[in-house]
């Protein structure tokens, strides 16, 4: 079944570490996208990748870091300079093609707490 | 700025209470009106996309409408299993650094239906 894997599911950090959630897509998207969602606010973007190689800071950039060195892999690195953490982060990918993008599929999540 | 706005916050019915969730949008050239369904600990998957407005899309008991401002989503005669958060999102023509459309999500609609 194609699809969106995110791993860990939870995951706990500790002051001053740096942690890195996965993403895998074997979709064949080209793009993909990492949100962060808090109670009570939407979904804000944080990097999103349009192709291999290439990556954008999205909103909320500070503190996080990506790469993308294979098509279907888009890792996101918490930082230690992430102040604030603690939140449900979800990897999405669309297909890009034609005016505009497809609807975005997503992954099932990944819960970081800070410890 | 794009703006996605949801009502209501939380919304309780009755089974077989039908209802309806609100999606008020102002962004610049809708390329596409989303809506996801979002259980508690997962990500977001998908259930509609509307491009123009005066169409609409149905599955099972949901049925997705648009308007030139808003889009609603009309659930018939509700089950408990639709309990969930209904997200809505907007893509515009704002194109992004490194290409893509530009995708805001609103807070959601948390469902819970009773017996």
């Amino acid at each position: 079944d194609g699809g969106i894997t995110q791993s860990p599911k939870y995951l706990f950090r500790k002051e001053g570490q740096n942690v890195t959630l996965s993403c895998e897509q074997n979709l064949n998207h080209d793009a993909m996208y990492w949100y962060r969602q808090d109670p009570g606010q939407g979904l804000r973007l944080i990097y999103y990748s349009q192709i291999v190689n290439d990556f954008q800071k999205g909103d909320i950039a500070e503190g996080y870091s990506v790469s993308r060195e294979k098509k279907e892999s888009f890792p996101l690195t918490v930082t230690s300079a992430q102040k604030n953490p603690t939140a449900f982060y979800l990897c999405a990918s669309t297909h890009v093609g034609g005016n505009t993008d497809t609807e975005a599929f997503f992954g099932q999540g990944t819960r970081l707490t800070v410890v | 700025e794009d703006q996605v706005t949801q009502s209501p916050e939380a919304l309780r019915l009755q089974e077989g209470e039908s209802s309806s969730l609100n999606c008020s949008y102002t962004v610049s050239g809708l390329r596409g009106l989303f809506w996801y369904r979002q259980d508690p600990g997962k990500g977001p998957e998908f259930l509609f996309t509307l491009y123009s407005a005066g169409e609409e899309k149905e599955k099972e008991r949901l049925k997705a409408t648009l308007t030139k401002k808003e889009s609603f989503l009309h659930i018939t005669a509700p089950k408990p299993e639709d309990s969930a958060t209904y997200l809505c999102a907007a893509r515009s023509r704002m194109v992004l650094t490194g290409g893509g459309n530009k995708l805001t999500f609103g807070t959601g609609t948390q469902l819970k239906v009773e017996l």
